[in-house]
């Protein structure tokens, strides 16, 4: 069975300064793993996904995110807030091996303030 | 990338009332479609699974003659809340798959805001 662990349900941070989001995944399988932000009333983006390709991964916006095997972790960074990152962020963890139209399993969410 | 597009993006209906929310793959074809439900300020949950032309699987709580699944086209799936009570009000999010490796992809509609008055 598939779980995802979002260590903390809000972070403030100031501008400028880094962003840490905590993600720990519970997987059978080598796992494929997403990080998306949905703002207010809004749909869901995309920022990065990992697939068994390079364990740090860039995305959108200046995040990125680092697969650890040996930690189950897959943590979402970014160097410096901007006052527009501010939204909820949903680290979701899905299985590319099983191949079809297989759902995704979705953190709790952590809350991201941004103050200036 | 591709594209998914959900309409309405926000309704409001009265208790008793029945509403239609619509999710269109715009340039893919979709052979599996997901529901999601969000509640304020918690995560997203999967309520139900439908592939082309078959009958959509529920997850265990959610009623399935209330929120009533259709995908009967590869690009185009509809979900339909039943006589809908305000204790139905949420944020609906539709995602689209395509099968086989592609399915990491996750290709989420832009959510219906739903009010039940």
């Amino acid at each position: 069975a598939q779980s995802v662990t979002q260590l903390d349900s809000h972070v403030s941070v100031s501008e400028g300064t880094p962003v840490l989001l905590r993600c720990n995944y519970s997987s059978s399988y080598s796992p494929s793993l997403f990080w998306y932000v949905q703002h207010p009333n809004k749909g869901l983006q995309l920022l990065l996904k990992y697939t068994s390709a390079a364990t740090l991964v860039k995305g959108i916006n200046g995040f990125e995110a680092e697969f650890k095997k040996s930690e189950t972790s897959f943590h979402l960074t970014k160097p410096s807030a901007h006052m527009s990152d501010a939204a909820e962020y949903f680290c979701v963890v899905s299985l590319p091996l099983l191949g079809g139209n297989t759902p995704l399993v979705f953190g709790k969410g952590t809350r991201l303030s941004v103050i200036a | 990338g591709a594209v998914v597009s959900q309409h309405p993006s926000w309704v409001i209906c009265k208790s008793g009332t029945s509403v239609k929310i619509e999710c269109r793959s715009l340039d893919f074809q979709a052979t599996t479609m997901f529901w999601y439900r969000q509640f304020p300020k918690q995560s997203l949950m999967l309520m139900a699974t439908s592939n082309e032309g078959s009958k959509a699987t529920y997850e265990q709580g959610v009623e399935k003659d209330k929120f009533l699944i259709n995908h009967a086209s590869l690009t185009l799936s509809t979900l339909t809340v039943t006589s809908a009570h305000p204790e139905d009000s949420s944020f609906y999010i539709c995602r689209a798959g395509t099968g086989g490796r592609l399915n990491t992809e996750a290709f989420f509609g832009q959510g219906t805001r739903l009010t039940v008055v």
